[in-house]
């Protein structure tokens, strides 16, 4: 068990709808993070949250949108998705934003774009 | 700017065999060095990691890895696999600048054959 929740785990969507993925952490930490992770390629940082302010967002097109209401949630929000956006979404969490500290990641949120 | 290498896409390997799993990186600066492993439908779990000290780093599992700064590398071992070990596996750096996020390694693909 890795303290970071995500749900839910799989998402089938059609490029019209809105949907939202949801990502809890019970470690008390205080950076969280979205990434995406596509067949065949590394994993992409998305967006970083640091105190519940966003500290960085990696030219993420604005179709996909986070939200921190507080240091234990992070929700990514989606609407009108390309097929391509189709992927494993990972969530993780840190004590805090040090390089050297270990992220926890979440199982992940696997997404179909139809 | 950094970047990681993993030279091995898939590493298929007989159980109770030695397997090395091959990382290069690429930085200007000090640098963090990581192992995630990733399970079939799971996130990514911490194997181990190098911060400073003896180049020779032990995790979970049974696994170890050794940085050698002169070629810039931190490959992973482990003496006899088990079937168990299937799986993704990420080699990841982190600068010491502060704020520097996690780069991604394309990951090697583990198969322990019976």
């Amino acid at each position: 068990e890795t303290g970071v929740t995500q749900t839910p785990r799989h998402l089938v969507m059609g490029m019209t709808n809105k949907k939202s993925l949801k990502c809890e952490q019970h470690l008390g930490h205080n950076a969280m993070y979205w990434y995406k992770q596509s067949a065949k390629k590394p994993l992409e940082l998305m967006f970083v949250y640091s105190l519940e302010e966003r500290v960085e967002n990696n030219s993420v097109p604005s179709r996909f949108s986070p939200e921190c209401p507080n240091s234990s949630h992070l929700f990514l929000h989606l609407h009108t998705l390309q097929p391509e956006d189709s992927a494993l979404y990972l969530c993780a969490s840190s004590q805090d934003r040090i390089p050297f500290e270990t992220q926890y990641f979440g199982p992940g949120t696997r997404l179909l774009v139809l | 700017a950094q970047s990681v290498t993993q030279l091995d896409s898939q590493v298929p390997v007989f159980e109770e065999a030695p397997v090395e799993l091959r990382c290069n990186y690429s930085s200007s600066v000090s640098v963090y060095l990581f192992w995630y492993v990733q399970y079939p439908n799971q996130g990514l779990q911490l194997l181990l990691k190098y911060l400073s000290g003896s180049t020779l780093v032990k995790g979970i599992n049974g696994f170890e890895a050794e940085f050698n700064k002169s070629q810039t590398s931190f490959h992973l071992r482990k003496p006899s696999v088990h079937i168990s070990d299937t799986a993704e596996y990420f080699c990841a750096v982190r600068s010491d600048n502060y704020g520097q996020n996690f780069v991604f390694g394309p990951g090697t693909r583990l198969s322990v054959l019976p």
